[in-house]
């Protein structure tokens, strides 16, 4: 079946350093990929996306891209601030219904 | 503001209470979505709705009972439950057919059971 595997987390970072939360998946079919971001005490909030190969989501000075090849969709950012401290989720959408396979979740610590 | 507002944002109840938790969407979608999302582990998909039908459910203990009487309400009815179901309950919706398609998420339920 279809699976998302990201990074482990905590990622703990300083100010304007550069980010990347790798996210690898097996699918089937032809996936589309998505990151969300939770931020502390809300939901879920799509981040960025893209529907097929080679296509780059970009969002807020984060930047993923959808490489077939490896079957990969890193999330990266290059300088990071404080208030990029949350969890980060990719998940992929491999049906025409909508259901969204998630990994894990990475949280990310961005101290002053 | 993500169009899904969910009520109440905080819940406290005891094993024996009943209570209700609603999601309400503003987009026009026609597939509904409650999640689980506990401390330390994996987002968890509960039930599914498409058009107001039922599609899927993951194996949810029958203390938690869902209701989709339109596509733009879901509700989940909650009984007898356990502390181990305290956690965050999340609704999302999304437009079925629709390559890409993205879920749009509330802000969830916090839910912790005495």
């Amino acid at each position: 079946g279809d699976s998302v595997t990201q990074m482990e987390g905590p990622v703990t970072l300083s100010e304007e350093a550069f980010l990347t939360i790798n996210c690898t998946y097996t699918a089937t079919g032809y996936p589309s990929l998505f990151w969300y971001v939770q931020y502390p005490g809300e939901g879920l909030q799509l981040l960025l996306k893209a529907t097929k190969a080679d296509d780059k989501g970009s969002n807020k000075g984060f930047e993923a891209t959808y490489r077939k090849e490896t079957t990969s969709f890193h999330l990266e950012k290059g300088s990071v601030q404080v208030s990029d401290s949350a969890v980060y989720f990719c998940a992929l959408r491999d049906d025409s219904w909508g259901k969204l396979q998630f990994g894990a979740g990475t949280q990310v610590v961005v101290t002053p | 503001e993500t169009g899904v507002t969910q009520t109440p944002r905080h819940l406290v109840m005891g094993m024996t209470n009943k209570k209700s938790l609603k999601c309400e969407q503003h987009l026009g979608h026609n597939a509904m979505y409650w999640y689980k999302q506990s401390a330390k582990k994996p987002l968890e998909l509960m039930f599914v709705y498409n058009f107001k039908e039922q599609t899927e459910n993951n194996s949810v203990p029958s203390r938690f009972s869902p209701e989709c009487p339109n596509s733009s309400h879901l509700f989940l009815h909650l009984h007898t439950l356990q502390p181990e179901d305290s956690a965050l309950y999340l609704c999302a919706s999304s437009q079925p057919g629709t390559k890409g398609g993205e879920q749009y998420f509330g802000p969830g339920t916090r839910l912790t059971v005495t």
